[in-house]
């Protein structure tokens, strides 16, 4: 069974400029998050979708957007890009978003930005 | 809001021995899951184990135990017969009764030295 699959791994992009990022939850998982991940704030929540709504959120700019098609992939955009944006961002996914559901994440993009 | 403290940044241990690292939380809430992720050095986020509030049996994975105090609100992990893969950074995390968001603590780096 395939697990999270995050695309691209690496990415490069310039100040002012915006970023899309994809994500393939495990087959049968409902719910795909979004975490942050840099050294000064650790990992952080973005947010969560399921069955293409979004469930819950975290505490960034509205310049962090996502969205989850009807076949649970996911993707999260970042517009504006600020040097303080570069991180790897972390997907994650599990069946529902209901009570202790067990969270899988995948490998991370890499975000860079100049 | 929920917070996880990891107070060991950094910890090393000889190979086949044991380790415990650290991890305590706050909530006001009774009824909650608390994870141990791994995160080696290609960055994959891998569950190691799991442990519910309700539960009073610590759970166990093969070589990986957890003392839950629940009153004290301490989750620590103990690895027994460290190996060299082993050797990663690894998060305490918090999910509450409901609801996929994990607030993660800061993390604590494990070398396992032959």
């Amino acid at each position: 069974k395939a697990g999270v699959t995050q695309t691209p791994r690496y990415l490069i992009k310039t100040r002012g400029q915006q970023v899309t990022l994809s994500c393939s939850p495990i087959s049968g998982h409902r719910s795909v998050s979004w975490y942050q991940q840099t050294p000064g704030q650790g990992l952080q929540f973005l947010f969560e979708y399921f069955s293409e709504t979004q469930r819950n959120k975290g505490n960034f700019p509205g310049r962090f957007s996502g969205r989850q098609f009807s076949n649970s992939r996911s993707e999260m955009n970042v517009s504006t890009l600020e040097l303080g944006d570069s991180a790897l961002y972390l997907c994650a996914s599990s069946l529902g978003t209901g009570s202790g559901n067990t969270i899988y994440f995948g490998e991370g993009s890499w975000l860079t930005v100049v | 809001a929920q917070t996880v403290t990891q107070s060991q940044p950094e910890m090393s241990v000889q190979e086949a021995e044991t380790v415990t690292l650290s991890c305590t939380y706050d909530t006001s809430e009774n009824n909650y899951y608390l994870f141990w992720y791994k995160q080696p050095p290609s960055r994959q986020m891998i569950l190691v184990i799991r442990q519910e509030a309700y539960k009073q049996q610590n759970a166990t994975e093969n070589r990986f135990s957890v003392n839950f105090q629940k009153a004290a609100k301490s989750f620590s992990l103990k690895i027994s017969d460290s190996q060299l893969g082993d050797t990663a950074m690894y998060f305490c995390a918090f999910m509450a009764q409901y609801g996929n968001k994990l607030v993660f603590g800061a993390g604590t780096i494990l070398r396992v030295k032959s």
